[in-house]
């Protein structure tokens, strides 16, 4: 069974465009949910992550949206940039002791 | 060290053969972490250690998966008698507790059974 759900698999955005990643879960007693980004032949790095006391958190041009009610959060990035092609995985986690992750999304940034 | 190490960083191995993964951690972090990435696909949790026990193992795949942590640093990841279907980066990843949730990932170690 899949923890955390993430949508699209793969995105393909124009240079300076907006980038949006979603992803859901079930379990309400996760309280972490960060994004990590991957580089081929990297492991993934935490890009951003959130609490589910706040709504929203913003890292220079990564913002993450998060809507406790609904289980949902997405990760958006503005005036995307070619060199923020990667894989980018959201994740969520009950205490840190273990991560759960979604399944990925490839984007590409075009110029 | 200053990273999360893995080695080897590629593996190619018959298949039935047995072979051993190893993750040297950030000094000090005590949580460690082993996932599977498969082709296309996400992060597969394979095992938890919180210092040299293992309170969490459910993600491995079968018996034949095994890990080990000792002195609170290094782990190894062994597969006996590997089947093409475990092709996959392993990666491994450490934390400084398991309430810092941040997770450092090493590269990986890519592993192909022929």
């Amino acid at each position: 069974q899949q923890q955390v759900k993430q949508s699209p698999q793969s995105l393909i955005v124009q240079k300076g465009g907006i980038s949006i990643i979603n992803c859901a879960y079930e379990n309400t007693a996760f309280d972490y949910f960060p994004w990590y980004q991957q580089f081929p032949g990297k492991g993934p790095a935490l890009l951003i992550a959130i609490r589910p006391d706040v709504s929203e958190k913003k890292e220079g041009r990564f913002t993450i949206s998060f809507n406790k009610s609904a289980k949902q959060f997405s990760l958006h990035i503005m005036d995307s940039q070619p060199g923020d092609s990667a894989t980018y995985f959201c994740a969520a986690s009950k205490g840190g002791n273990q991560f759960y992750f979604g399944t990925g999304t490839s984007l590409t940034v075009i110029p | 060290g200053a990273g999360v190490s893995q080695s080897p960083s590629n593996k190619v191995t018959e298949k039935g053969k047995d072979v051993e993964l190893r993750c040297d951690p950030i000094s000090g972090h005590t949580a460690l972490y082993w996932y599977r990435q498969s082709l296309g696909q996400g992060l597969e949790f394979l095992i938890y250690f919180q210092g040299n026990s293992a309170p969490d193992k459910s993600g491995l795949p079968s018996d034949r998966f095994s890990a080990e942590r000792t002195g609170g640093s290094v782990s190894t990841l062994t597969i006996q008698r590997t089947q093409q279907e475990d092709s996959a980066v392993y990666l491994c990843a450490s934390s400084l507790v398991p309430k810092r949730t941040e997770a450092f990932f090493g590269q990986g170690t890519r592993l192909t059974v022929v």
